[in-house]
């Protein structure tokens, strides 16, 4: 079955200090994944994806995510954490097949608290 | 302003009265997608639109349905609410398909009693 794991519910980094929130998927064929992050009492807003192309992968609000396919992950990281990092942030990749184009399977979500 | 709106925000029903939230997009988007999430468990989809007259089934369709009759607006039916279906929803779009980004809306908090 496809899925994906983030296997930390929280993480824990003081300002400032680098931060990665781990993220790792098991989908038959080429994924599409995809990083988003939610602020409280908020929907979800686009961080960054990967389909193709450069495993280095950067994205909004200086984040960058690593795509290892064979360690099936893409985990997000960011040199220096802000306090107004904190938040909820989802991994999620694209089901493979012609049939599944349209479906997104989502990780439970790490919340990333970042102290002054 | 380009957005996806929702309506309603909070709603509590009983349970067994049909209910309908409305999703709407005003980025002329193919692809839409209703999304519910509940705590330990993220985001679960529900249903998914690749364009008009286009649905499909996500990972967890039962119960809910869906049409797709303008670009613009994919409601989502509760045809017998349940308390099970108790949760925070979502409506996303997407230009086209999940090669773009997803803008989502800000929520639907329903409660089943």
């Amino acid at each position: 079955a496809q899925s994906v794991a983030q296997p930390e519910d929280q993480v824990n980094v003081a300002e400032g200090n680098p931060l990665t929130v781990k993220c790792t998927y098991s989908v038959s064929g080429n994924p599409y994944l995809f990083w988003y992050v939610q602020y409280p009492n908020r929907g979800l807003q686009f961080l960054l994806k990967y389909i193709t192309g450069d495993n280095l992968v950067k994205g909004s609000y200086g984040f960058e995510a690593e795509f290892n396919k064979s360690q099936t992950s893409f985990h997000l990281k960011k040199p220096s954490a802000l306090v107004s990092d904190s938040a909820l942030y989802f991994c999620a990749v694209r089901a493979h097949g012609s049939s599944n184009t349209g479906k997104l399977i989502f990780g439970q979500g790490t919340t990333l608290q970042v102290k002054p | 302003e380009a957005q996806v709106t929702q309506n309603p925000r909070y709603l509590i029903t009983v349970t067994g009265k049909k209910l309908t939230v409305t999703c709407s997009q005003n980025m002329n988007h193919e692809y839409m997608s209703w999304y519910r999430q509940d705590p330990g468990l993220g985001l679960r989809q529900i249903y998914y639109s690749m364009n008009v007259e286009v649905t499909d089934k996500g990972d967890v369709p039962e119960g809910y349905k869906v049409s797709r009759k303008e670009k613009r607006n994919f409601p989502l039916i509760l045809e017998s609410p349940s308390p099970n279906q108790t949760s925070l929803y979502f409506c996303a779009s997407s230009l086209g398909g999940l090669t773009y980004e997803q803008y989502f809306g800000p929520g639907t908090r329903l409660t089943v009693t």
